[in-house]
């Protein structure tokens, strides 16, 4: 148990689906974060919440659209996806300020297969 | 630019040897270091960091790291190997230049342990 959960775990749409991503943080952390795992690629950061307020879009496409009603709970909605988008996405929380040397702590992640 | 090098794809060790996994990272600033470990179909979970003091750092499941400034590195090491300690190995660093200092993480080393 890392304090952070992801809903659902796996996850199998078409290119017309609309889904979304869930993630709760119990650790009582104010900035959020979405990464993206792919094989054989770096994990890449795609966004960045602070107190709700979005701090970074790492020049992510339209089609992943991220929602952060308050600090413990992050959603990423999915729509018309493409099968390169297959990936693991990976929900995590810290204390905010990068400069402090704050642990970010991950969840399990969500595998996302496009058909 | 941050960067992380993590120059080995794969480490492979028998069970009950030392282990080493190495890291050399470039920042600008003093870093912040951090080591996490990732198991099959799991998420990113938190080993150990260095943000100042002692050069090495102890952290969960027996692994330590070192932090060599004028070598730019931090190794991550442990005694004697288990063959539970299998897994996807990221290093990451962050500079201690503010706020919106980011985190950036290595491609990762897989730790084969053999019986």
């Amino acid at each position: 148990e890392t304090g952070v959960t992801q809903t659902p775990r796996h996850l199998v749409m078409g290119m017309t689906n609309k889904k979304s991503l869930k993630c709760e943080q119990h650790l009582g952390h104010n900035a959020m974060y979405w990464y993206k795992q792919s094989a054989k690629k770096p994990l890449e950061l795609m966004f960045v919440y602070n107190f709700k307020e979005q701090t970074e879009n790492n020049s992510v496409p339209s089609r992943f659209s991220p929602e952060c009603p308050n600090s413990s709970h992050l959603f990423l909605h999915l729509h018309t996806l493409q099968p390169e988008d297959s990936a693991l996405y990976l929900c995590a929380s810290s204390h905010p300020g990068g400069g402090s040397g704050n642990t970010i702590y991950f969840g399990e992640g969500s595998w996302l297969t496009v058909v | 630019a941050q960067s992380v090098a993590q120059p080995e794809d794969q480490v492979n060790v028998a069970e009950g040897n030392p282990l080493t996994v190495k890291c050399t990272y470039s920042v600008s600033g003093n870093p912040y270091l951090f080591w996490y470990v990732q198991y099959p179909n799991r998420g990113l979970q938190f080993l150990l960091k260095y943000i100042t003091g002692d050069n090495l750092v102890k952290g969960s499941y027996g692994f330590e790291a070192e932090f060599n400034k004028s070598q730019t590195s931090f190794h991550l090491k442990k005694p004697s190997a288990l063959v539970s300690d299998s897994a996807l190995y990221f290093c990451a660093v962050r500079a201690d230049t503010g706020a919106n200092s980011k985190l950036t993480f290595g491609k990762g080393i897989t730790l084969s342990v053999r019986p």
